[in-house]
């Protein structure tokens, strides 16, 4: 079965620093890989996701994670952080012929300024 | 994207009494999932709503404690049944639109607590 592990419960970082959130994934088949951000008090909205294709993926937020195979990974960054990133983020996995998503512990991202 | 309506948003349930949580979406979908997010925890998926048929559930979660319907292509129900301070949680509705096969779409959720 499929697992998703992310390294880090709470990342705290100082406003316009580059940030990391880190998010490993466990699967004998094909992957389907997501970034979800939960703000305080809200749903979860979609970041970016990978599907196929070009290994690093972007958002219109100016995240960005990559895919890598061989590392079993799918981290995400932004060069610059901003206050209104403060949130929760998930990653989260489906693999090939499933249809759930499989979700990480989650990262509380905390920006101060 | 497809457009979740989830009600009730909130709500205060007394011990042993059951809840039904609405979700609602504006278009047709694919697939409609249940999940749990108890506090500070992630999100831990209950069941698979199909329609016209019996809920998929995954382990730890049975259909006497979530009964799960799901009528039609934009509708589905989750009754937590006889709770118990444990139940307090976050609920939230997850669907798959028709024409995007990986857009996977979150209501926002009812934040429940037993008392």
């Amino acid at each position: 079965a499929q697992s998703v592990t992310q390294l880090d419960s709470q990342v705290p970082v100082f406003e316009e620093a580059p940030v990391e959130l880190r998010c490993n994934y466990s699967s004998s088949v094909s992957v389907y890989l997501f970034w979800y951000v939960q703000y305080p008090n809200q749903g979860l909205q979609l970041l970016l996701k990978y599907l196929s294709g070009s290994t690093l993926v972007e958002s219109i937020n100016g995240f960005e994670a990559e895919f890598n195979k061989s590392q079993t990974s799918f981290h995400l960054r932004k060069p610059s952080v901003h206050i209104s990133d403060t949130a929760e983020y998930f990653c989260a996995v489906r693999t090939q012929g499933a249809q759930k998503l499989v979700f990480g512990q989650g990262t509380r991202l905390t920006i101060n300024p | 994207s497809a457009v979740i309506s989830q009600k009730p948003s909130r709500d205060i349930c007394q011990r042993g009494t059951s809840l039904t949580i609405q979700c609602q979406v504006d278009s047709q979908v694919t697939m409609m999932f249940w999940y749990r997010q108890q506090p500070g925890q992630s999100l831990t998926l209950i069941a698979t709503a199909n329609q016209g048929s019996e809920a998929t559930y995954e382990s730890g979660f049975v259909i006497d404690k979530f009964p799960i319907s799901r009528p039609n292509l934009t509708f589905s129900t989750l009754t937590v049944s006889n709770m118990s301070p444990e139940d307090s949680s976050i609920y939230l509705c997850s669907v798959v639109p028709l024409l995007d096969n990986y857009g996977y779409t979150f209501g926002s959720g009812t934040r429940l607590t037993v008392v």
